[in-house]
């Protein structure tokens, strides 16, 4: 399949560590966001969102935090498994009621065995 | 996998050329939106669709154009292909009923133009 991401930041980590993925959003109006995970040759996996309202929410094995003061998001990943390697994305929805997501950069997660 | 389904999977056009890109959304999805992906580069929102009208759209030019049928399948349309719209097409369907407001995207469709 294509190749996501040539030119991405990548964070490298163990397998069974815990990773930490960055993102900075860019308009304070935002009030949804949601973390996309994307392997090569795929569309973007929904793993877990997050309203404005809230300033962490949990999933299984993944927990996003939200601090709209810096207007940073980041997304944690318990125990690093190699198929977690992929592309990560964060995407901000501003609530116009459209819900058409504005995506970040992305990031480059290798999980080394 | 989320069952959205896109055809074709690759395609290849000629400069000035146009195309048809297809998505079938998933079952009980009546909003579909498109993205385009350019190689290293997140997607960027083309427009969306609701009950078959265009209810939203980025900073794409008129010759991207949409459709969205009663079944909620969608078609993106591109006349009058630029070498800078080789990218992926994404389309994504979601339920606006309850508070389902992820997006599901499906496997995209490879553009290449030369």
């Amino acid at each position: 399949g294509e190749s996501v991401g040539l030119h991405l930041p990548t964070l490298s980590v163990q397998e069974g560590d815990n990773s930490i993925i960055n993102c900075a959003y860019s308009n304070s109006a935002s009030d949804y966001f949601i973390w996309y995970k994307q392997e090569s040759g795929k569309g973007p996996q929904f793993i877990i969102d997050i309203r404005s309202n809230m300033d962490k929410r949990q999933g299984q094995r993944v927990t996003v935090l939200l601090n709209k003061t810096v207007k940073h998001l980041s997304l944690q990943i318990a125990a690093t498994q190699p198929g977690d390697s992929a592309v990560y994305f964060c995407a901000e929805n501003i609530g116009t009621g459209r819900r058409a997501l504005t995506f970040g950069s992305g990031t480059r997660l290798q999980v080394q065995p | 996998e989320t069952g959205v389904t896109q055809s074709p999977t690759h395609l290849i056009k000629t400069r000035g050329q146009q195309v048809t890109l297809r998505c079938s959304s998933q079952s009980g999805h009546n909003t579909v939106s498109w993205y385009q992906q350019a190689l290293g580069q997140g997607p960027q929102f083309i427009f969306q669709y609701y009950r078959e009208e265009e209810n939203g759209r980025g900073n794409f030019p008129p010759r991207f154009s949409g459709l969205q049928f009663p079944n909620y399948s969608s078609e993106l349309n591109v006349n009058a292909l630029e070498l800078d719209d080789s990218a992926l097409y994404l389309c994504a369907s979601r339920s606006t009923s309850g508070t389902a407001y992820e997006q599901y995207f499906g496997p995209g469709t490879r553009l290449t133009v030369t």
